[in-house]
């Protein structure tokens, strides 16, 4: 079935600190989405990626989408304390409706 | 909006009883998720419902599960016998199905411990 693999699964930083995680799928997606949760929260959504090679930014985050539509990458810029939280992306393969989640990426920011 | 909302917020069982977690999903949308959440297994979907019909259930772990969307504004997922590895937060999202497969909106959770 469908999987979505997600690296680094931990990830500390210092505050002002760039850093990049990426995910990738088994299968070609129609589209990739993005979720934040906060420690004790519910995901929230940030962002679907449709398009090959599709490139958006939210202040300071990026978020890719590969050109083969297998693999996307979320950049953050600038790292401040109210970016902790899990990231997940979320893939789905094309014709199908059910969006599977990677394992997420858990960002810790020192200050 | 008041969002998707899910009730209980937590729930202490004991094993097995009988759990029936709710959800109602933002007004509008069509398509209704119940998803597990486990530090081990990630966020799993159990299934899914279109216009209130189940789709796809494949992800239910065993004929204990099972879920109900008897109108638009109201689903249920119950566990009977519950069990302690049922242990878990349990979210409801929805989505406005033909918006282009949008973004989901995921209530706050139950979170179930089975004693």
């Amino acid at each position: 079935g469908q999987q979505v693999m997600q690296i680094p699964q931990y990830q500390h930083v210092q505050e002002g600190e760039d850093f990049t995680t990426y995910c990738n799928s088994s299968t070609t997606l129609s589209n990739i989405q993005w979720y934040k949760q906060r420690p004790g929260g519910h995901p929230v959504f940030l962002i679907q990626l449709v398009k090959s090679g599709e490139v958006k930014k939210q202040k300071r985050l990026t978020f890719q989408f590969g050109e083969a539509k297998k693999n996307s990458s979320l950049h953050i810029t600038a790292t401040q304390t109210t970016d902790v939280g899990t990231y997940f992306c979320a893939g789905i393969q094309g014709g199908s409706e059910k969006l599977v989640f990677g394992k997420g990426m858990k960002l810790t920011v020192n200050p | 909006d008041a969002g998707v909302i899910q009730s209980p917020r937590h729930e202490v069982t004991e094993m097995g009883q009988e759990v029936t977690l709710r959800c109602k999903p933002i007004s509008g949308h069509n398509s209704l998720f119940w998803y597990r959440q486990t530090m081990m297994r990630g966020l799993e979907l159990l299934i899914y419902f279109n216009n209130n019909v189940p789709i796809d259930d494949s992800g239910m772990p065993e004929d204990r599960f099972s879920a109900k969307m008897p109108n638009a504004s109201f689903s249920t997922l119950k566990i009977q016998p519950s069990e302690p590895r049922d242990s878990a937060v349990y979210f409801c999202a929805s989505t406005l199905r033909d918006r282009g497969r949008g973004g989901y909106t995921f209530g706050s959770g139950t979170r179930l411990t089975v004693v």
